[in-house]
Order: C-alpha cells, then sequence, then structure tokens
C-alpha cells in the first residue's frame, strides 16, 4: 500500500531532551512537508523539503531541525531549544511540491513533553 | 498577506440535516488554488477537492458540494443529508503560484468541528 508513515504514534519527552519524529513515504513524491497543529488552530509549516538533500524554513521553524538524505525519508528533530514543543505533528508529501498538487498526509505523531 | 479564515469554530447537526462551513481568503496573486481536507478522529488529512482560481463552476461530488466565489473570496462547503460518518474536523487551505519561496505550501485555516449526532 503506497502512503505515508509516521512514528511513533505517541511520544513522551523529558523537558531539554532532543526528540526525533519518523515519516517515510513509498509514494515516490518528491516534495515533504512537516506541520504542526496546535488545539483549535489549523496547521503551522515548520519546514518543507521539494528535492532531497535541500530543505528551506516554513513559518515556524524555530526550534526544530530536518534532513532529507533520502527521498523517502523526512525525519523532523523537536530540540531543546522549541520552547513549547508539545503538540501533533503532521507528515506530508506532494509528487513535486507545486501549488496543484495536493498533500498527502501520515497519521500524525502526538507529542508531550513531561 | 495571504490567509484562510473559518469563522465556524464548532457546529453540532442532527442526522440527515444539511450542512454548510464556510471558508474566505485573501491573497494578492490573481492564480492560486483552493483545498478542503477533513481530518477523521485517526488524525490523517484527507483531500477532498481542489479548485483554482480561474474555475468558478460549482462542483458536486456525492453528498457533497463547492460553491466558489471570487467576488466574495469564498469556497464554501455543503453536505447534504449529513451523516454521523461526516464527524470531523474541516480545514480549508489555500495554495499560491507566485508568492515568495512558498510554492505548494498550504496556508490553512484554523479549522471546523463538525459534529453529526443520530
Amino acid at each position: 500500500d503506497g502512503g505515508i508513515t509516521q512514528s511513533p504514534k505517541y511520544l513522551f519527552r523529558k523537558e531539554g531532551q532532543n526528540v526525533t519524529l519518523s515519516c517515510e513515504q513509498n509514494l515516490n513524491h518528491d516534495a515533504m512537508y512537516w506541520y504542526r497543529q496546535d488545539p483549535g488552530q489549523g496547521l503551522r509549516l515548520i519546514y518543507y523539503s521539494q528535492i532531497v538533500n535541500d530543505f528551506q524554513k516554513g513559518d515556524i521553524a524555530e526550534g526544530y531541525s530536518v534532513s532529507r538524505e533520502k527521498k523517502e525519508s523526512f525525519p523532523l528533530t523537536v530540540t531543546s531549544a522549541q520552547k513549547n514543543p508539545t503538540a501533533f505533528y503532521l507528515c506530508a508529501s506532494s509528487i513535486d511540491g507545486s501549488e496543484n498538487t495536493e498533500a498527502f498526509f501520515g497519521q500524525g505523531t502526538r507529542l508531550t513533553v513531561v | 498577506a495571504q490567509k484562510v479564515t473559518q469563522a465556524q469554530t464548532e457546529i453540532s447537526v442532527v442526522e440527515k440535516e444539511d450542512v454548510t462551513l464556510d471558508c474566505v481568503y485573501e491573497t494578492r496573486d490573481t492564480t492560486y488554488y483552493l483545498f478542503w481536507y477533513k481530518q477523521p478522529p485517526s488524525g490523517e488529512l484527507v483531500f477532498l477537492i481542489r479548485r483554482n482560481s480561474f474555475d468558478e463552476q460549482n462542483e458536486i461530488s456525492g453528498r457533497y458540494s463547492w460553491n466558489f466565489q471570487k467576488s466574495t473570496s469564498s469556497f464554501n462547503f455543503t453536505i447534504t443529508a449529513s451523516q454521523v460518518v461526516d464527524s470531523a474536523v474541516y480545514f480549508c487551505a489555500l495554495s499560491e503560484a507566485e508568492y515568495g519561496g512558498s510554492q505548494g505550501n498550504l496556508i490553512f485555516g484554523k479549522g471546523t468541528k463538525l459534529s453529526v449526532k443520530p
């Protein structure tokens, strides 16, 4: 089955720790995205990548880092510099990142800082 | 600045009622795309429809219909004869062809939570 797999589904982190969220796609899509969702808020873009070995900051990149070493993988690291990391994180991909293509989403990772 | 507004935070209806979800957008581009996504309790967003700025024809897909009006910058979504399975959060989103470095990136509204009661 083609799709986007995010893991883990739930993640707990102690304050001051870095944590990495996994996102893998087997759709052969060039573009991948990370969004953050907070209760009552829309999705806000953290980082995006339109091609391997290249990525750009989104609207709320501070405290996050990414890599894109393989086409199918786009992991997100939430660093200790992120002031309020508790949120629902969604990974997405699209064929080529152009404005007229729909994005496909994973099932999300819910991160809780304890 | 580009923006998407979904003024209805939550809507509750009884099964078989019709319901319309409102979406108003702002953009400086002449070429843009509008989307609707559904987020069921499982969490992932499911694509429903895409509409480009040059096509103002309304669209119907089963019980779903969309009304795009450039004159009022609106892209409203109507569910006819709602069902319990329609309960979800619905997001309207905008993608611009010309804006800066964020081509292809979606600008989301805050979503409308629809509850359909039996």
